[in-house]
């Protein structure tokens, strides 16, 4: 158990639709990571936040945001969704500071299908 | 060209094989590199980590880096079963605070009893 905590585990929608995604990251972790993962893709980097501040952007598209909260709680919200938009999300969190660098502590996703 | 390349296997073993895989990177910022393992319906998780160039060992495990040539390789000696999952290669940048992993695609590896 990484400690990170992702809801919900499975998704299923429609085309059009918007999706909230929700990630707790480990205790006392400041920095949260979102991650979406297809087939063809790969693990692909989306956005991170660190105490609450954005603090880098990978290929995020503009239909998706996200957001962390005071309790560093953090959510990826997805809208006018496509059927390319089937994924694994996955969040993950690091402290930054004192642990290895890079070392990420991964959710075990949210399966998102599109239909 | 993609930053990382991965061959995603699939690979398939007999258990107690020496199994080698291996990516390629373009970026020459990249100072640590990283090997992340994944489970199947699981989340990846970090299996080790090296420094810039050579060699570091735990276990049956061996990570190797070739800077010159852009080169990562992760050995896996006397693979077991539990072995079976998709290993990701992850370069790692750094800068402004930040540390940024770019993900190879992964290669699923098998190992058979």
């Amino acid at each position: 158990d990484s400690g990170v905590t992702q809801t919900p585990k499975h998704l299923i929608t429609a085309t059009g639709q918007r999706v909230t995604l929700r990630c707790s990251p480990r205790s006392g972790d400041l920095s949260v990571y979102w991650y979406q993962q297809s087939l063809d893709q790969g693990l692909q980097f989306l956005i991170q936040y660190y105490n609450g501040e954005e603090r880098a952007k990978g290929n995020i598209l503009e239909r998706f945001s996200a957001q962390q909260f005071p309790d560093l709680h953090s959510e990826l919200n997805l809208s006018s969704l496509e059927l390319g938009d089937s994924a694994l999300y996955f969040c993950a969190s690091s402290a930054l500071a004192g642990e290895v660098a890079g070392e990420l502590f991964f959710g075990e996703g949210s399966r998102l299908t599109v239909l | 060209q993609k930053e990382v390349e991965q061959d995603p296997g699939p690979l398939s073993v007999p258990e107690g094989a020496i199994v080698s895989l291996n990516c390629t990177y373009s970026n020459s910022a990249f100072q640590y590199f990283m090997w992340y393992r994944q489970y199947s319906r699981k989340g990846p998780e970090l299996l080790m980590y090296t420094y810039s160039s050579g060699n570091k060992e735990d276990g049956r495990f061996t990570a190797q880096v070739d800077k010159s040539s852009k080169y990562i390789s992760l050995f896996i000696r006397d693979s077991q079963p539990s072995d079976s999952a998709t290993y990701l290669c992850a370069p790692l940048s750094s800068g402004a605070g930040s540390y940024q992993l770019t993900f190879g695609k992964g290669t699923k590896l098998s190992v058979i009893p």
